[in-house]
């Protein structure tokens, strides 16, 4: 299996301007995550999902964020309006089970 | 909900030293504790993982311990080599009825100098 993977692997985009990001789980996996990173924060869930549905929303920062998985390979993270708050590593994880999570690459987000 | 600290945040080590992190959590049911490695640029990998009916455990150069009556538990690297350099994070978590959602402390940033 090729592991989890994120696109854009990179993201340079303006404030206020909509920003998707991209994820397929490894295949069988049935818990997706979506984490945040920064320097001042550390690492943050923002949400799971279990078996495509939203489990656990509350790590999202508030509503210019949401989070969706229409099918077992895939789910997006999108931001409307961004804010360069909101620059920050986004890794998107899966496991089996909610045993051990393999993270994907990461997406790292400028918002300038 | 779980807390977990983590310490030192940062440690220099010379080639060939032992390097010890020492994670503290708050939640005593708490019971999988995974040690994950992140290199520069690249996502957090899993190293090392115990369970609570485990005391220790060990794989090659790493191990890690856990005292459950003392809510922590340590990544031990020997004989560290410049390629051990990178930013280690503890976790902790319960399941399976928590779905072993894990709680991350705050990385330490290991520095091996050859």
């Amino acid at each position: 299996d090729a592991g989890v993977i994120q696109s854009p692997r990179h993201e340079v985009t303006e404030m206020g301007q909509e920003v998707t990001l991209r994820c397929k789980p490894i295949s069988g996996h049935d818990y997706l995550f979506w984490y945040r990173q920064t320097m001042m924060r550390g690492l943050e869930l923002l949400i799971y999902f279990n078996n495509n549905v939203p489990i656990d929303d509350s790590g999202m920062p508030e509503d210019r964020f949401s989070a969706k998985m229409p099918n077992a390979s895939f789910s997006t993270l999108k931001i409307q309006p961004s804010e360069p708050r909101d620059s920050a590593v986004y890794f998107c994880a899966s496991s089996f089970a909610g045993g051990t999570d393999f993270f994907g690459p990461g997406t790292r987000l400028l918002v300038l | 909900g779980e807390n977990v600290e983590q310490h030192p945040s940062t440690l220099s080590v010379q080639e060939g030293d032992s390097a010890v992190i020492k994670c503290t959590y708050s939640d005593s049911a708490s019971n999988y504790f995974p040690w994950y490695k992140q290199e520069l640029g690249k996502g957090p990998q899993l190293i090392i993982d115990i369970r609570s009916n485990v005391g220790e455990k060990k794989d090659q150069r790493i191990a890690v311990t856990l005292n459950k009556t003392a809510k922590h538990f340590s990544l031990h690297i020997t004989e560290t080599q410049p390629e051990d350099s990178a930013v280690y994070f503890c976790a902790a978590s319960k399941g399976p009825g928590g779905s072993y959602i894990p709680t991350f402390g705050r990385g330490t940033s290991l520095i091996v100098h050859p």
